[in-house]
């Protein structure tokens, strides 16, 4: 079955940087489109970054635009999320998701997330 | 960028009643709305998209309707396990994709 584990969180200074990295098992990694979401501590839901099954396209929320870098390495299966210059506003849960295949874009699979702490 | 707004925020329910869940989009999105279930320590649950398909293994008691800026996630009897916040997406117009900020179902 379809999996996905996140990984890499932690507490980081604001300013500092962060690793995010998202394991995906159980499917052809390689075929799919592949999301980063957020959601702050008792908030709702918020994209983050979107990358393409071959890596050609990125696209960022404008929240975090210039500051985080989406990445993956269909070899290993891996989804990344690099984030600098973080502030205290991306603590949060940080979520990867699955695009669906074909021509509509809902996401239908999501790891349980890692919490990113963003503070001095 | 298109807002999504879901009511009640919270909704008092007892299990075998039935819930009525809102979302309202600020401009049109066809049908490409999804809902998730999310528990507490768990990641999002896909249960509808297209506004009324299940998606594998969602139980027929889940039931999506609507198009255009108003839609209706209904649970026709609640279980124990139902309990938890759902979200809807409007996935018509992106970037960004945008969610609604929740509904909690909780037991009365």
């Amino acid at each position: 079955q379809v999996q996905l584990v996140e990984s890499g969180g932690g507490v980081v200074q604001p300013g500092g940087s962060l690793r995010l990295s998202c394991a995906a098992s159980g499917f052809t990694f390689n075929k799919y489109p592949m999301h980063w979401v957020r959601q702050a501590p008792g908030k709702g839901l918020e994209w983050v970054a979107v990358i393409w099954f071959d890596g050609s396209s990125k696209y960022y929320a404008d929240s975090v635009k210039g500051r985080f870098t989406i990445s993956r390495d269909n070899s290993k299966n891996m989804l990344y999320l690099q984030m600098d210059s973080l502030r205290a506003e991306d603590t949060a849960v940080y979520h990867c998701a699955r695009n669906s295949l074909g021509y509509t874009h809902f996401f239908d699979s999501w790891g349980q997330g890692t919490l990113v702490t963003v503070s001095p | 960028e298109i807002v999504m707004t879901q009511s009640p925020a919270t909704l008092s329910v007892s299990p075998g009643e039935r819930a009525t869940l809102s979302c309202r989009a600020s401009q049109s999105v066809g049908t490409y709305l999804a809902w998730f279930q999310q528990k507490p320590g768990q990641g999002p649950r896909l249960l509808i998209y297209g506004a009324s398909t299940r998606a594998t293994g969602i139980p027929a008691r889940f039931s999506g309707s609507g198009s255009g800026t108003e839609f209706t996630l209904t649970i026709s009897s609640l279980q124990s396990e139902d309990f938890a916040v759902y979200f809807c997406q409007q996935y018509d117009n992106w970037p960004p994709w945008t969610f609604g900020q929740g509904t909690k179902v909780e037991i009365k």
